[in-house]
């Protein structure tokens, strides 16, 4: 049980173009998931707080207009890379705390954006 | 602010040598730790969630054990095989927050 379902898992677009990132939590509620960037050989970064029905929290140094998140139901958040440039090229994970198992966390599995 | 280490940034072992990966955390207040593994190009996989009140959790070949007051955690795996290669992240949730701060990792290799 408390899988996240990530979409897509590997996308190449190009350079000024916009990517949408799907998060689906499958056998339970997520009122609240996390989205993380990953650079190469580094560990994860927060991004944001997404929460079902109202605004993100961004962490600091995140642009809120670049990377918008958006978490419409209690099952599916989106993330969309605006204006994508070559340095949004990343691993992209998101993540959610499940009640069920104790409160820890359950993670997608990644999306890998290249952008040219 | 809570920071989390983990040591030894990588290890390589031959096949069937049993092994400890170790976590630190400056900040007691813990609400759980959680051991990850992740491998290359890949999401995060849990291993075990150790509640702040515990003191080990175990999986299979795998023990997890958590001393809140001195800050450590510890990742026990016996019979290693090459298929348990991969990246072990330590996390931990902060007592009133939802956010998870994670050590930089230690990279396993098991050699056959």
């Amino acid at each position: 049980g408390a899988v996240v379902s990530q979409h897509p898992s590997r996308v190449i677009c190009k350079s000024g173009t916009s990517v949408k990132i799907e998060c689906r939590s499958l056998d339970f509620q997520a009122t609240t998931m996390f989205w993380y960037r990953q650079f190469p050989k580094q560990s994860l970064m927060l991004m944001a707080t997404s929460n079902e029905g109202s605004k993100a929290t961004y962490e600091q140094g995140v642009e809120k207009d670049k990377f918008l998140i958006n978490h419409a139901s209690l099952t599916l958040s989106t993330l969309t890379v605006t204006s994508a440039h070559p340095e949004d090229s990343s691993f992209y994970i998101c993540s959610a705390r499940v009640s069920l198992n104790g409160y820890g966390y359950t993670f997608g599995s990644g999306t890998r954006l290249t952008v040219v | 602010k809570q920071e989390v280490t983990q040591i030894p940034a990588a290890l390589s072992v031959p096949e069937g040598e049993n092994l400890v990966l170790n976590c630190s955390f400056t900040d007691s207040a813990i609400y759980n730790l959680q051991w990850f593994r992740q491998d290359p190009g890949k999401g995060l996989t849990s291993l075990l969630l150790i509640q702040s009140s515990q003191r080990e959790q175990t999986s299979g070949r795998l023990n997890a054990s958590l001393d809140k007051s001195s800050g450590r955690s510890t990742l026990y795996i016996a019979a290693s095989q090459p298929g348990d290669s991969a990246t072990y992240l330590c996390a931990v949730t902060q007592g009133g927050s939802e956010k998870l701060v994670f050590g930089k990792g230690t990279k396993l290799t098991v050699n056959p």
